[in-house]
């Protein structure tokens, strides 16, 4: 059973288009977060939320919006993608907002062409 | 801004050797340190969560210290297996709920 998963793993899609990724959890914890691995490999935080409150909301174009339906979910949604959007995306979550391990699911490799 | 920095970027080691790397954060305002070993084609996996100035913790070969005066902490990996190679992320947290991750330490072990 995957602890935090997200769909779809990979995402081909043309500029201009509107794209979801979705993220759930099955390990009961209150923050969920987004990152984006950068061009350098490095992972940057975009969004958390805790128990469906906005607790991170990184300087991000107002593009991107996540939503959170239930602590369980935290999806992301990209308007107007743009070609420097492509990268791979991580969802992750950790019992709290504190001094807790995240557990990350696999990625989602968004190519916008 | 907490800027974190990892060293070395990439590190290659016979089978059997000890190793370790270091990670770099500002010392101002630290509230934890993370350390996480992501393999390729898989996610980043939870190694170990450190607040406390002094804190050592162990998981079988591979253990990690903190010293929050000076901000840094290391990562050791005792007799290195083949299986170790990955690359090694450390995350400091600030008073902010923002976990800044490193750019990681890529790890390779010679059979």
């Amino acid at each position: 059973d995957t602890a935090v998963s997200q769909t779809p793993k990979y995402l081909v899609t043309q500029m201009g288009n509107d794209k979801s990724i979705k993220c759930e959890q099955n390990l009961g914890h209150d923050t969920m977060y987004w990152y984006k691995q950068d061009s350098k490999k490095f992972l940057k935080i975009m969004f958390s939320y805790n128990n469906k409150e906005l607790i991170i909301n990184e300087t991000v174009p107002n593009r991107f919006s996540p939503k959170s339906p239930d602590k369980a979910h935290l999806n992301l949604h990209i308007n107007s993608l743009e070609l420097g959007d492509s990268a791979v995306y991580f969802c992750a979550s950790s019992q709290g907002p504190d001094v807790y391990g995240y557990t990350f699911g696999s990625g989602t490799r968004l190519t916008v062409v | 801004i907490l800027n974190v920095e990892q060293s070395p970027q990439s590190l290659h080691v016979q089978e059997g050797d000890s190793t370790n790397f270091t990670c770099s954060f500002p010392s101002s305002n630290f509230y934890a340190l993370h350390w996480y070993r992501w393999e390729t084609a898989k996610s980043p996996e939870a190694l170990f969560v450190m607040t406390l100035n002094g804190d050592e913790k162990k998981k079988g070969r591979i253990s990690a210290t903190l010293n929050t005066k000076e901000g840094y902490s290391y990562l050791y990996i005792k007799g290195s297996q083949p299986e170790d190679s990955a690359t090694y992320l450390c995350a400091a947290r600030d008073s902010s709920y923002k976990l800044i991750f490193g750019s990681g330490t890529r790890l390779l072990v010679r059979p």
